[in-house]
């Protein structure tokens, strides 16, 4: 099992330019998560799905959309990237809602410029 | 929301020393308290968690205490190593309310043990 997977890696935009960050599981996990890491922030949550068909806002949604593709992938969309974007992105999964354990992905590095 | 402060920010050891990271929450409904490492360039990965129900969890070197009185959770290193040096983050999460089925992490410890 590949377990959480993230892509691309690394990722470079100008302002203004849009992009979608990827994330798939093989754990058969119901709920899924993505969060950005900023330097002294720890992780802040952006978005989550519960359950297949639902998503919802999370701590700081601005600037972002997501979609829950299917029950394996969710997806992380910015549509006119600003330099405040410029973080980490993690994408975590979880086997239910209220399952508590989460399961990262290895994370998407993106510069805004 | 929930609210979670971790302390310190930096920690500095000697190998073989011991290490402590302190947690305070807000929500008194949490009752889940997972603690992540990250090496550098690394996913974030579960070492050890604590559910409000127990006091103290040990896994080897590594410990959790808890003090739902006071909201404030400890990871607890002993014998510290080098390949401890990473960054730690602590969670809360709550069975019910606006916090329920998420976690909210504090701004994270980077330990360093210096062989």
């Amino acid at each position: 099992n590949a377990g959480v997977t993230q892509t691309p890696k690394f990722q470079v935009l100008k302002t203004g330019q849009s992009m979608t960050l990827q994330c798939a599981q093989d754990m058969n996990h119901n709920s899924m998560y993505w969060y950005r890491q900023d330097p002294g922030m720890g992780l802040r949550l952006i978005y989550y799905s519960a359950s297949e068909g639902t998503t919802d806002k999370g701590e700081v949604p601005n600037g972002y959309n997501v979609s829950r593709l299917n029950k394996r992938e969710f997806s992380l969309r910015l549509e006119s990237a600003a330099p405040s974007q410029t973080s980490v992105y993690f994408c975590a999964s979880s086997e239910y809602w209220g399952s508590y354990e989460q399961y990262f992905g290895p994370g998407t590095r993106l510069t805004v410029t | 929301g929930e609210n979670v402060e971790q302390h310190p920010s930096t920690l500095s050891v000697q190998e073989g020393d011991s290490a402590v990271i302190k947690c305070t929450y807000s929500d008194s409904a949490s009752n889940y308290f997972p603690w992540y490492k990250q090496e550098l360039g690394k996913r974030p990965q579960l070492i050890i968690d604590i559910r409000s129900n127990v006091g103290e969890k040990k896994d080897q070197r590594i410990a959790v205490t808890l003090n739902k009185t006071a909201k404030h959770f400890s990871l607890h290193i002993t014998e510290t190593q080098p390949e401890d040096s990473a960054v730690y983050f602590c969670a809360a999460s709550a069975a019910g309310g606006t916090s329920y089925g998420k976690l909210t992490f504090g701004q994270g410890t980077i330990l360093t043990v210096h062989p």
